[in-house]
């Protein structure tokens, strides 16, 4: 099983720039989540999905946008990127909210 | 606000000890926590879990304690090995105003295993 594809696994990009960091589960999971990991922190909510078409924010929406068009693909989009949105971001998926999320392994994104 | 959060940002043992990392969290209302291990490069990897009607949980190696007296969580691992060494994460899941939950992490915990 493949479980949760994240690509690309690095990225850089210049300031303005928009790109899109592709996640994709083949769990049947309802529920996906994106996190962003900075040094010597947590992880943070960014947006998350209970499902296809319903989308929600987190603790740290700002600056990115999310769709969910089918259960299988929950891509996370940065408009205009800055710096500050230099992290790891990890996508998640799980049967339900109140269940494990199962993580994939990262995209590195440095923005100059 | 509410937090998760960790005593210990790092703990260092000798392998075949057994392990202890402890995490904090100040929401009375959050009803599941987890515990997820983290290894260089990769993203975390689901430990155990235990529900807030549970005081205690078992699995291989690990075990989970909640006291929800003093809202503390802890992570036990048994005979640690070398294997074991990377960041802890304890997260907890609490409503929001959308009316589903989600999951707040506390910032980890370092453990390294000397052979």
């Amino acid at each position: 099983n493949a479980g949760v594809t994240q690509t690309p696994k690095f990225q850089v990009l210049k300031t303005g720039q928009s790109m899109t960091l592709q996640c994709a589960q083949d769990m049947n999971h309802e529920y996906m989540s994106w996190y962003r990991q900075d040094p010597g922190m947590g992880l943070r909510l960014i947006h998350y999905s209970v499902g296809a078409g319903i989308t929600d924010q987190g603790e740290v929406p700002n600056g990115y946008n999310v769709s969910r068009s089918t259960t299988e693909d929950f891509p996370l989009r940065l408009l205009s990127a800055a710096p500050s949105q230099t992290s790891v971001y990890f996508c998640a998926s799980s049967r339900g909210n109140d269940q494990p999320q199962h993580f994939g392994d990262g995209t590195r994104l440095s923005i100059l | 606000g509410e937090s998760v959060g960790l005593h210990l940002p790092t703990l260092s043992v000798q392998e075949g000890d057994n392990s202890i990392i402890n995490c904090a969290y100040s929401n009375s209302a959050s009803d599941y926590f987890i515990w997820y291990k983290q290894e260089s490069g990769k993203g975390p990897q689901f430990i155990i879990d235990i529900r807030s009607n549970m005081d205690k949980r078992q699995g291989q190696r690990v075990t989970v304690l909640l006291n929800k007296t003093v809202k503390h969580l802890s992570l036990q691992i048994a005979a640690t090995q070398p294997g074991d060494s990377a960041v802890y994460f304890c997260a907890e899941n609490k409503g929001s105003d959308s009316g589903y939950s989600t999951l707040t992490f506390g910032k980890g915990t370092m453990l390294l295993v000397s052979p």
